[in-house]
C-alpha cells in the first residue's frame, strides 16, 4: 500500500464550485507539502504544513493539518479553469538519519473544472 | 526568486549515446535533488546532495551518474540508457535538507530511443 494516499484520483468540477482533497499518511508526518502541476511540468509549490492544527490560505486555496490522524486537506473555492491540474501531496516521512531531505508523493489528484 | 533552470527541455538519445543534464539554481540553496517521473506516476527520489556531497542514493542504476561541481549546478550524466528510462526528470533544491520546502525546475523530458 501507499505511505501517501491521495483522494479522490480524478475530480471533475463546474468552474466556481468548491472541492476538497484529501492525503492521508500511513506514517507520522514531519512536514507535508502540497504542489501543483501541469501535465508534462515542473510542480509549483501551493503551502507547507508543519504543525498540527495548522491552516495556511493563498488565493482561493486553504490547506490544513490534521496531525493526529495524519492527514491534510486542500480545499479550493469558487474553482477557476485555472485551478486545473494535478495536485500533489508530499511529505517527509522519517524524522531523520539516512531518510532526512527525502520527500515522498502521494499518486497525485487530476483537477478538471469546466467553464 | 524561487527559480530552478533546467536544460534542455526535451532530449532524445539513443541506447550508446552519452548526455547530460544541466540544473541550476542562484537561491544559495544547499541541498539539490533529482526526481525521476514517469507518465501519471509521482516523482521519484533519485539521488540528494547536501552541501555539494552525495547524502541520498535511492539505488539508482550505475549508468545515471550524479555530479554536483558547486553549489549552484547539478548535473545528471547518463550513459547506455534503456527506453524504460525515458521519463520526466525534475530537479529541486532546498535551503538545507532537512524540512524545507524543495523548489523544482520544469523538468527536461527524455527519450531514449
Amino acid at each position: 500500500s501507499q505511505e501517501l494516499e491521495q483522494s479522490p484520483q480524478s475530480l471533475i468540477v463546474q468552474e466556481g464550485k468548491n472541492l476538497t482533497i484529501n492525503c492521508t499518511s500511513s506514517k507520522t508526518l514531519y512536514g507535508l507539502y502540497w504542489y501543483k502541476q501541469k501535465y508534462g511540468e515542473g510542480l509549483i509549490f501551493l503551502m507547507m504544513l508543519q504543525k498540527g492544527g495548522e491552516e495556511k490560505s493563498h488565493e482561493k486555496i486553504t490547506a490544513k493539518l490534521d496531525e493526529k490522524k495524519q492527514q491534510s486537506s486542500l480545499h479550493i473555492t469558487a474553482s477557476q479553469p485555472s485551478h486545473a491540474g494535478i495536485y500533489l501531496c508530499g511529505a517527509v516521512l522519517n524524522a531523520g538519519g539516512t531518510s532526512y531531505g527525502k520527500l515522498t508523493f502521494g499518486q497525485g489528484t487530476i483537477l478538471t473544472v469546466h467553464p | 526568486d524561487t527559480e530552478v533552470t533546467q536544460t534542455p527541455k526535451h532530449l532524445v538519445m539513443g541506447m550508446t549515446n552519452k548526455k547530460s543534464l544541466k540544473c541550476e539554481q542562484h537561491m544559495g540553496h544547499r541541498a539539490m535533488y533529482w526526481y525521476k517521473q514517469k507518465a501519471k506516476k509521482p516523482p521519484e527520489l533519485m539521488f540528494v546532495y547536501s552541501y555539494e556531497k552525495l547524502s541520498i542514493n535511492e539505488s539508482v542504476p550505475s549508468r545515471f551518474s550524479p555530479e554536483c561541481p558547486n553549489s549552484s549546478l547539478l548535473n545528471l550524466h547518463l550513459h547506455a540508457l534503456q527506453p524504460e528510462d525515458s521519463a520526466l526528470y525534475l530537479c529541486a533544491s532546498s535551503r538545507f535538507a532537512v524540512r524545507e520546502t524543495q523548489y523544482f525546475g520544469p523538468g527536461t523530458r527524455l527519450l531514449v530511443l
